[in-house]
């Protein structure tokens, strides 16, 4: 039983194309992450929703659209890839937004973009 | 100022010895987490352990610890009996208060040499 699963794990695609990443976790967690590793292993924050709601938007290209139909879920959509698109893509949940809790990743996502 | 700082790009350590990775962390808030967390070289981000910002003990999970100075904000994770599995990045992440945001470090590359 994963607890935070995406798919897919590896996802190859030409520039300008649209994709989407999905991820699931069956912890009952409140907050749900995403974060783009880049290839020099650097984690950087994406979005963050609690609750289904849109808490955390960093500096991120309006090409990348989060979207939470329910606590469970949190996809990410891509529009018009580019080159520095490609990276890993972690997904992640916590409990909720206490200090106290960790977060659980997802497997990862590796995004190609060519 | 960065809110994760890891100093040590790579390391070695033979096995069955300890190893001592840094964390040094900048924060305002009286109440925040800290956590470790281990990336193989297969990706997934695993959660080690974790230190609260009121616990006088410092935290210990099997072979890992973690030597919390508060004063000195310094949050090191101590690998006791290195095997060779530990080869791996090591990240040292903060959340304060109550935040939306986990800081990750740069992380640390170890490897255990036979």
């Amino acid at each position: 039983d994963t607890a935070v699963s995406q798919t897919p794990k590896y996802l190859v695609t030409q520039m300008g194309n649209d994709k989407s990443i999905k991820c699931e976790q069956n912890l009952g967690h409140d907050t749900m992450y995403w974060y783009k590793q880049d290839s020099k292993k650097f984690l950087k924050i994406m979005f963050s929703y609690n609750n289904k709601e849109l808490i955390i938007n960093e500096t991120v290209p309006n090409r990348f659209s989060p979207k939470s139909p329910d606590k469970a879920h949190l996809n990410l959509h891509i529009n018009s890839l580019e080159l520095g698109d490609s990276a890993v893509y972690f997904c992640a949940s916590s409990q909720d937004l206490h200090p106290a809790n960790e977060q659980y990743f997802g497997p990862g996502t590796r995004l190609t973009v060519t | 100022a960065q809110k994760i700082t890891q100093t040590q790009p790579g390391m070695f350590v033979q096995e069955k010895e300890a190893v001592t990775l840094d964390c040094t962390y900048d924060t305002s808030d009286q109440s925040y987490g800290l956590f470790w967390y281990k990336q193989p070289s297969s990706g997934e981000m695993i959660f080690l352990i974790y230190q609260g910002s009121y616990d006088e003990q410092n935290a210990t999970e099997g072979r890992y610890s973690l030597n919390f100075q508060k004063a000195r904000k310094s949050a090191n994770l101590v690998i006791s009996a290195s095997q060779l599995g530990d080869s791996a990045m090591y990240f040292c992440a903060m959340r304060e208060g109550i935040g939306n945001q986990f800081y990750f470090g740069t992380g640390t590359s170890l490897t255990v040499i036979p």
